[in-house]
């Protein structure tokens, strides 16, 4: 079932300003992944955080996790066109199961 | 690293007939398969959950004669949608789990456009 919430829902900025994207869920979770989507394409895995982890980075992306508010935030950095998609972050509750999605934040990055 | 193919990419189809869509597993074994449906602009919705060698399980809301799901072998999972109308056009993407891993591959997705 969807649980997560993304926000803000759609975010226009110019290449070179850091986009910052959140994410609410609402039962606990055995981590939260997020995940872009080209338009029309499959979704492309960019980074996973663990339920026990505050903060992770990988390259431009950094995310940070709030258990105890059932949030999450993922921000690029220097943003560059090529970022534009949509993104999505995805929760499960146990090793194994679903990934629940949140509806996602379409990012827009203008040269 | 892991690879889910999944064909066809796009697919036109009459209303009333069947299509299928297939998802293997390269080089990995998939233990479990999830279907997921999006329509445009949403999120992805499950709609089912294949274990291999066993009957799927549909969320709430998706008709199981509808939308069949075969999972026979490790790398492969097959969703068919019988008897198609046009509100069943959506993006179908499949998603394979990794045998004693926590990865979720998911496949390029399918286009499907009932007329």
């Amino acid at each position: 079932s969807q649980q997560g919430e993304e926000d803000p829902q759609a975010l226009s900025i110019q290449e070179g300003e850091n986009a910052t994207m959140n994410c609410s869920y609402k039962t606990s979770i055995n981590n939260l992944q997020w995940y872009r989507q080209n338009s029309g394409r499959g979704l492309v895995h960019l980074i996973l955080i663990r339920s026990n982890e505050r903060e992770k980075h990988s390259g431009r992306l950094r995310v940070t996790l709030d258990t105890s508010k059932k949030s999450s935030s993922l921000l690029i950095t220097a943003s560059r066109a090529a970022d534009t998609a949509s993104y999505f972050c995805a929760t499960n509750s146990n090793s194994g199961y679903a990934l629940n999605f949140g509806k996602g934040t379409s990012l827009l990055v203008t040269p | 690293g892991a690879v889910v193919s999944q064909h066809p990419s796009w697919v036109i189809c009459k209303s009333g007939t069947s299509v299928k869509i297939e998802c293997r597993s390269l080089d990995f074994q998939a233990t479990t398969m999830f279907w997921y449906r999006q329509f445009p602009k949403q999120s992805l919705m499950l709609m089912a959950t294949s274990n291999e060698g066993s009957k799927a399980t549909y969320e709430q809301g998706v008709e199981k004669d509808k939308f069949l799901i075969n999972h026979a072998s490790l790398t492969l999972s097959t969703l068919t949608v019988t008897s198609a109308h046009p509100e069943d056009s959506s993006f179908y993407i499949c998603s394979a789990l990794e045998w004693d891993s926590n990865g979720y591959t998911f496949g390029s997705g399918t286009r499907l456009t009932v007329v």
